[in-house]
């Protein structure tokens, strides 16, 4: 059973690109999150996603956006990139109808290094 | 608003030494609370949950945590720490009208052999 995929591993960008994240969820799955965790810090909600609509939204700038494909996969865009943007991102899944009870299975997420 | 704390970014345990890790937390209504694990260049593993059902929680690997009202806390305990429990500890809360975990800074537990 194929846990939560994320792609790339890792990427380098320069300030002002774009970049898109891509996560597969886990199995049975329908909703999923995204989390930013600056080095040494715990993760940081982005938003989170179900049936292809944002469903809730953490405290973060428009530059962040994404989308939820039919398949439940999801990908986190991220434009104009600042040097405080690198990060590494994780997505998250949960089960159907994404009720919370908190139990969020992660990806090993997707390291940003911004020069 | 809810939020959590962690006390203590770095606790050193000898092998088979108790690991003991705080937590406290805050919420306008009565919480989920969680412990994550995460291991080197890995993701985030749910150790335990407490949903409002019994307060003394046990997890996976031995890990149980104790759910306090009164005290808002949510510390978590291992009787005997092994080698392999070295890694990164989350604390997070999250209210049942709520989609988002709102996670502590971590706690990075060594173990001295």
């Amino acid at each position: 059973d194929a846990g939560v995929t994320q792609s790339p591993t890792h990427l380098i960008k320069t300030r002002g690109q774009q970049v898109t994240l891509r996560c597969s969820p886990k199995s049975g799955h329908d909703t999923v999150s995204w989390y930013q965790q600056a080095l040494g810090q715990g993760p940081q909600f982005i938003f989170q996603y179900y049936e292809e609509e944002e469903r809730q939204r953490g405290n973060f700038p428009d530059r962040f956006s994404g989308h939820q494909f039919p398949n439940y996969s999801s990908e986190l865009n991220v434009n104009a990139l600042l040097l405080g943007d690198s990060a590494l991102y994780l997505c998250a899944s949960s089960q159907p109808g994404g009720r919370n009870t908190g139990e969020l299975f992660f990806g090993e997420g997707s390291r940003l290094t911004v020069l | 608003a809810q939020s959590v704390t962690q006390l203590g970014s770095h606790v050193s345990v000898s092998e088979g030494a108790l690991v003991l890790l705080r937590c406290n937390y805050s919420s306008s209504v009565p919480p989920y609370l969680f412990w994550y694990v995460q291991y080197p260049n890995q993701g985030l593993q749910l150790l335990l949950k407490y949903t409002s059902a019994a307060t003394l929680v046990k997890g996976i690997n031995g890990f149980e945590a104790e759910f306090k009202k009164s005290e808002t806390s949510f510390h978590l305990t291992k009787p005997s720490a092994h080698m392999s429990d070295a890694a990164e500890y989350f604390c997070a809360v999250s209210e049942a009208n709520d989609y988002k975990l709102s996670f502590g800074a971590g706690t990075t537990v060594t173990v001295r052999a």
